[in-house]
């Protein structure tokens, strides 16, 4: 049973143009979450999603990131216009339920903004 | 809100010796409570669990006790190995409608041969 998978892992933009990051979820996971990793921190929530709908987006920034979960494929982290301050690594995680706590996360993916 | 206090890293150790990585919460309720440790360029793994007072999870010769009374959920091992090098993170969730983890600041760790 494959885990979840991320890519890209490492994504390099510059300042202004547009970040798209890939999460597919465990199988048989519908409940994908997002989170970021500033440097020298921990884990931040930004999203929860499951199967086309956000349930919780209270940690998203107001502009210029959105998300989604489509029915067919996998969750898409994207960010508009990106600044030198979006630079992070960005996990996703998968849950069979909402229910359980035990949530299995992605290898990552780095932005850099340069 | 929830909140997790982990003790401040760098820790660094000989093989062998006794670790211990404090972990304190501020959430309503009671929440459930994991430890996840991270490799160098990877992905959090879950290390182990707890989900109610008293329980004690334990995986890989680490193990936390969840202590309502003390808010804790500190992690130790008796003899630690040079490839337990990684990060901590002390992690909970709580029992309302939120879904998401809320995590503390990770603890670096490094055991010297």
């Amino acid at each position: 049973n494959a885990g979840v998978m991320q890519n890209p892992r490492h994504l390099v933009r510059r300042r202004g143009q547009e970040a798209r990051l890939r999460c597919s979820p465990m199988k048989g996971h519908s409940h994908v979450y997002w989170y970021r990793q500033l440097p020298e921190e921990g884990l931040k929530f930004m999203v929860y999603l499951q199967k086309e709908n956000i349930i919780d987006e209270s940690g998203m920034p107001k502009e210029r990131f959105s998300a989604e979960f489509p029915k067919e494929g996998p969750s898409i982290l994207r960010i508009q216009q990106v600044v030198r301050g979006d630079s992070a690594a960005y996990f996703c995680a998968s849950s069979p339920t909402g229910e359980t706590g035990e949530q299995y996360f992605g290898p990552g993916t780095r932005l850099t903004v340069t | 809100g929830d909140s997790v206090t982990q003790m401040e890293g760098p820790v660094t150790l000989s093989e062998e010796a006794f670790l211990t990585i404090n972990c304190t919460y501020t959430a309503t309720g009671y929440p459930s409570l994991f430890w996840y440790v991270q490799y160098p360029g990877e992905g959090l793994q879950l290390l182990l669990k707890a989900t109610k007072a008293d329980d004690k999870g334990s995986n890989k010769g680490f193990e936390a006790t969840y202590r309502k009374e003390t808010t804790s959920f500190h992690l130790e091992k008796g003899s630690v190995q040079v490839s337990d090098s990684a990060v901590y993170f002390c992690a909970l969730r709580g029992r309302g409608s939120a879904r998401q983890l809320t995590f503390g600041s990770g603890t670096q760790l490094t055991v010297l041969p």
